[in-house]
């Protein structure tokens, strides 16, 4: 079983165009993130969220809405669709929110490619 | 959350250990070392962390240094599948994870 899947895996699209990328964990996890990859290979947190709740947004544009129906679920809706968000997208999860347990599972990436 | 530097790649003959060293002169008490790996193409893979003593696992040794400024990640016996970018990363009270640029070890035969 994988521990945190993403669908899809790969995901291209057209400027101006709205899509998700979906995520679920199947490890209990409370805290599950979305991190950003950009083509110089920096990965960067966009948000995390505990229990369903939002407790990291960096400074994301609004274009992107991550939702949490449930806790094995952080889904991110990115609407308007620009170049500049081609990316690998990570999603992950981990157990605790502080430091002490940040093991973090990541799924296998979604790779966007706006076009 | 403090920074971290690593050298930017090193070279490995399989079978031999792996050491990779990591600096964080900045480092604060609450905060954990973790280390973490990407092989191309695929997520960031979660290795082990320790908060001042040196850990074990099945897949590495975390050698934290007594005043906690720097440590070293040891692979035992490096395959040609540990090829991969390795970060060192420090966590304090939130759970994110602020990856560097990582080391980049090379593998070889």
């Amino acid at each position: 079983d994988t521990a945190v899947s993403q669908t899809p895996k790969y995901l291209v699209t057209q400027m101006g165009n709205d899509k998700s990328i979906k995520c679920e964990q199947n490890l209990g996890h409370d805290t599950m993130y979305w991190y950003k990859q950009d083509s110089k290979k920096f990965l960067k947190i966009m948000f995390s969220y505990n229990n369903k709740e939002l407790i990291i947004n960096e400074t994301v544009p609004n274009r992107f809405s991550p939702k949490s129906p449930d806790k094995a679920h952080l889904n991110l809706h990115i609407n308007s669709l620009e170049l500049g968000d081609s990316a690998v997208y990570f999603c992950a999860s981990s157990q605790g929110v502080d430091g002490r347990n940040t093991e973090a599972f990541f799924g296998q990436g979604t790779r966007l490619t706006v076009v | 959350d403090a920074k971290t530097t690593q050298p930017t790649s090193m070279d490995c003959a399989e079978g031999r250990a792996a050491n990779l060293p990591c600096n964080h002169s900045t480092i604060s008490g609450n905060e954990y070392v973790y280390w973490y790996r990407q092989i191309h193409s695929q997520g960031p893979q979660y290795i082990i962390h320790g908060l001042k003593n040196n850990e074990t696992n099945e897949m590495a040794s975390l050698i934290i240094t007594e005043d906690r400024k720097s440590s070293t990640l040891i692979l035992p016996h490096a395959t040609l599948r540990d090829t991969a970018v390795y970060y060192c990363i420090l966590t304090g009270t939130a759970s994110k994870l602020t990856f560097g640029t990582g080391t980049r070890l090379q593998v070889t035969l």
